[in-house]
């Protein structure tokens, strides 16, 4: 299956600072990606999608202002959370989307740890 | 609008245990289904998929059949192993671009 790879694996932060998560898609060019967001024990959230080359679609309720996603190449979105505060501490994971067949197959990313002190 | 609805966690069995974990869904048309798996500290994995009905998919011991008449997919496994200690995801596809709705999620605990 395709590979999708996510840095930092992990990052801790002081309240009010922006972070920036890379997700990678190492073997294929993504038109397309999903931002996730996953609270601990709980199932995953859609955040947004990102497409190469416009704007990414927010998911009702996300904040577009706070996350800030680009999606400038094939291979590569980055999700921003800006003036992040301790409730955005959480589970990130992006995916992309493999078109084929009768269905769209998403590979995931192995999720970046935000932790906002 | 869609839904996939998992039996509650924990489930607690014994190494070489039988594992069935329930899902159901509601859906518009006629979804793809996916199980995903979730290791600890790790991303999701696929593990298995149906996208259509009386599809039966299986991988590394694990099976769930695409039943369109009881919107099921349920996921068994014979024999479980310590290693398969995670979090099963149980998901559907309906749209095109990709979007999936996912279960809330069942973690499995299997003890030596």
């Amino acid at each position: 299956g395709a590979v999708v790879s996510q840095h930092p694996s992990w990052v801790i932060c002081k309240s009010g600072t922006s972070v920036k998560i890379e997700c990678r898609s190492l073997d294929f060019q993504a038109t397309t990606m999903f931002w996730y967001r996953q609270f601990p024990k709980q199932s995953l959230m859609l955040m947004a999608t990102s497409n190469e080359g416009s704007k990414a679609t927010y998911e009702q309720g996300v904040e577009k202002d706070k996350f800030l996603i680009n999606h400038a190449s094939l291979t590569l979105s980055t999700l921003t959370v800006t003036s992040a505060h301790p409730e955005d501490s959480s589970f990130y994971i992006c995916s992309e989307i493999f078109m084929g067949g009768s269905y769209n197959e998403q590979f995931f990313g192995p999720g970046t740890r935000l932790t906002v002190l | 609008g869609n839904s996939v609805t998992q039996m509650e966690g924990p489930v607690t069995l014994s190494e070489e245990a039988f594992l069935t974990i329930n899902c159901t869904y509601t859906a518009t048309g006629y979804p793809s289904l996916f199980w995903y798996v979730q290791y600890p500290g790790e991303g999701l994995q696929l593990l298995l998929k149906a996208t259509k009905a009386d599809d039966k998919g299986s991988n590394k011991g694990f099976e769930a059949t695409y039943r369109k008449e009881t919107t099921s997919f349920h996921l068994e496994k014979g024999s479980v192993q310590v290693s398969d200690s995670a979090v099963y995801f149980c998901a559907l596809q309906t749209d095109s671009w990709g979007k999936f709705q996912f279960g809330a999620g069942t973690q499995v605990v299997v003890t030596p």
